[in-house]
């Protein structure tokens, strides 16, 4: 079984400062995708940024990138220029990518992420 | 409207009620899903549909009953729940055209009984 381990429960950042969110998993699997979802308070969670294990090349999405590391099996956020708008839950997930798994995204518990003016 | 939408947002709950939660996708999916998401946990997932099959029950009580009579509407049917069951329902869909693919999330419903 995969398991997803986001070890920062809370976490702070003033306004326009950047800012890196850790996650770590653990799995036999070699065939599988990354994402990283936000949730702001009393809202829709959301997709921020997604990563397919066999591309070497970290993903990015305008001001929020990731450092993909696969031997290390980590998979860490960087917001950069960090907004008032990021204020958020931030979830670290794992899918499986072959095997008819149904394709379950596994998540991590959390990071609370907030952003001070 | 558009993207994913849950009613009701809210629900409070005795522990003899019958209730139903309900979603529906506008995104021309064909896989849905329902989660349960605790304080302090991780998001755990229930059930999944795909194409209207129920393909995984992740060891689900009975008293959670899903129903999907089509590919745009998934419905959580509750009955006799425990305090234990409050959370926040979150209902998700996925193209799943072919292979891995990114689930889109419903704002979700709030559960709390009583």
């Amino acid at each position: 079984a995969q398991t997803v381990t986001q070890s920062q429960p809370e976490m702070s950042v003033q306004e326009a400062e950047t800012v890196t969110l850790s996650c770590t998993y653990d799995t036999s699997e070699s065939n599988y995708y990354l994402f990283w979802y936000k949730q702001p308070p009393s809202r829709q969670m959301i997709l921020v940024i997604r990563q397919e294990a066999y591309k070497q090349q970290n993903a990015t999405e305008n001001r929020f990138s990731v450092n993909f590391q696969k031997a290390a099996k980590s998979f860490s956020l960087k917001i950069s220029d960090s907004q008032l708008g990021d204020t958020a839950m931030y979830f670290c997930a794992f899918m499986k990518g072959s095997g008819g798994s149904n394709y379950k995204l596994t998540f991590g518990k959390g990071t609370l992420l907030t952003v001070n003016p | 409207e558009t993207g994913v939408t849950q009613t009701p947002r809210h629900l409070v709950m005795g522990m003899t009620n019958k209730k139903s939660l309900k979603c529906e996708q506008h995104l021309g999916h064909n896989a849905m899903y329902w989660y349960k998401q605790s304080a302090k946990k991780p998001l755990e997932l229930m059930f999944v549909y795909n194409f209207k099959e129920q393909t995984e029950n992740n060891s689900v009580p009975s008293r959670f009953s899903p129903e999907c009579p089509n590919s745009s509407h998934l419905f959580l049917h509750l009955h006799t729940l425990q305090p234990e069951d409050s959370a926040l329902y979150l209902c998700a869909s996925s193209p799943r055209t072919s292979g891995p693919d990114t689930q889109y999330f419903g704002p979700g419903t709030r559960l709390t009984v009583l």
